[in-house]
């Protein structure tokens, strides 16, 4: 039971913003909200996480609902590199610190 | 690249037989984490090490065992081996098995005929 819910595919065109969003409206007050991406043919890659303020880093930004509820992953630009699968996940810190990963977002950037 | 290293990285090979997957950690790291992924099941969690010991349990089944040697590096040993088995393994690791991020392998591939 991955308890975050996507959607299951989005389209994009290249150089705009795309913004993923992701349901956890089940979420404990101890649960991360990590982003990993994987793209064709490749293990998943890291892209971001957070608690319960927004994030920043030079691939993205997460923001994250006041009530944690929902988050939503902003791809500032989008490149055709950018196509792959977007899994947003809750780690449970107390649970070993595994990541359950979801069905995710299947994105696809048009040029 | 994620320095995760796994090898093999194709493996075919017959019903009943055994298999053994390698993963070296990214150099500094302690813990390491093996996924599953299948088409019809996605992404699972298998096991997770941390320093030798095993720290977490998911969805592995009896046939399957791994462990992880003082040197850190991992080995998931799959035996009597189903077709259901058919599917990329991968292995991750991070330095304390805090809440971190993960770096990912490669992968194996294993295709059970």
């Amino acid at each position: 039971d991955a308890k975050t819910t996507q959607p299951n595919s989005m389209e994009s065109n290249e150089e705009e913003p795309v913004h993923l969003p992701c349901n956890h409206s089940t979420i404990s007050g101890t649960d991360y909200i990590h982003w990993y991406r994987q793209l064709p043919s490749q293990g998943p890659e890291y892209v971001i996480h957070g608690l319960t303020s927004n994030v920043n880093n030079r691939m993205a930004s997460l923001a994250i609902a006041e009530d944690r509820k929902s988050s939503t992953l902003i791809l500032h630009r989008a490149t055709l590199r950018d196509a792959a699968v977007y899994y947003c996940i809750r780690m449970n810190n107390n649970a070993g610190n595994m990541l359950t990963f979801g069905g995710g977002t299947r994105l696809m950037v048009k040029p | 690249d994620s320095g995760v290293t796994q090898t093999p990285k194709h493996l075919i090979t017959a019903t009943g037989q055994r298999v053994t997957l390698r993963c070296s950690p990214r150099s500094g790291d302690l813990s390491v984490y093996w996924y599953q992924q299948s088409l019809d099941q996605g992404l699972q969690f298998l096991i997770q090490y941390y320093n030798g010991e095993e720290r977490a349990k998911g969805n592995i089944l009896e046939r399957f065992s791994a462990q992880q040697f003082p040197d850190l590096h991992s080995e998931l040993n799959l035996s009597s081996l189903e077709l259901g088995d058919s599917a990329l393994y991968f292995c991750a690791s991070n330095k304390w098995g805090g809440t971190g991020e993960l770096f990912f392998g490669e992968g194996s591939r294993l295709t059970v005929l």
